[in-house]
């Protein structure tokens, strides 16, 4: 079956710093990727949607110079949180589409981010 | 805005019990419904997926149903074991390998 990886798993970094979360497709390629946001008890919120070879699409509210995504590939997408602070504290999860005429989308197992 | 609302939010309910777990939304006008299975600190597995034009889906002791007019989905689990113990998510998709919006989850735990 596809396969979503994420790297990394947790990531535990001070105020200030930026942090790169990498989403990758093992078996599959995708043009396009999607990055949720979910808080604890809470349910996933869109971020992103992250196409290959073009800028990504930012669901209103989302900083987009916050929150870099950066798709090179047809099988990563990157997702940098900069001068990240207490409040980005969250589990950041990736998605990707093997194929855009159907419905499937593939989950990663997710980025736990604890910022300091 | 599509809103995306699960009943109940928790639940907890002895082995061998069959149940239901709840999903609505405010746009009909969806192109299909997923339920997802969330471990926690885990990422998302597929459950079921129904288009707009089927009204169920049924996979082993799983059965969802999708009423769009009225806006509700239902997922109906067969024969609980601890090992359904999880966060049940419904997402509605609004096209083709678009974006999903995901309800508040439903957190389960079948106990002995």
């Amino acid at each position: 079956g596809a396969v979503v990886s994420q790297h990394p798993s947790r990531v535990i970094c001070k105020s200030g710093t930026s942090v790169k979360i990498e989403c990758r497709s093992l078996d599959f390629q995708a043009t396009t990727m999607f990055w949720y946001r979910q808080f604890p008890k809470q349910s996933l919120m869109l971020m992103a949607t992250s196409n290959e070879g073009s800028k990504a699409t930012y669901e209103q509210g989302v900083e987009k110079d916050k929150f870099l995504i950066n798709h090179a590939s047809l099988t990563l997408s990157t997702l940098t949180v900069t001068s990240a602070h207490p409040e980005d504290s969250s589990f950041y999860i990736c998605s990707a589409v093997p194929d855009p005429s159907t419905d499937t989308q593939y989950f990663g197992p997710g980025t736990r981010l604890t910022v300091l | 805005k599509q809103e995306v609302t699960q009943i109940p939010a928790a639940l907890s309910v002895p082995e061998g019990e069959n149940l239901v777990l709840n999903c609505s939304f405010t746009d009909s006008a969806i192109y299909n419904l997923q339920w997802f299975r969330q471990d926690p600190g885990k990422g998302l597995t597929s459950l079921l997926l129904i288009q707009s034009s089927q009204r169920e889906q049924t996979s082993g002791r799983l059965n969802a149903s999708l009423d769009k007019s009225s806006g509700r989905s239902t997922l109906y689990i067969a024969a609980s074991q601890p090992g359904d113990s999880a966060t049940y998510l419904c997402a509605v998709g609004g096209g083709t390998a678009s974006k999903l919006t995901f309800g508040t989850g439903t957190r389960l735990q079948v106990t002995l």
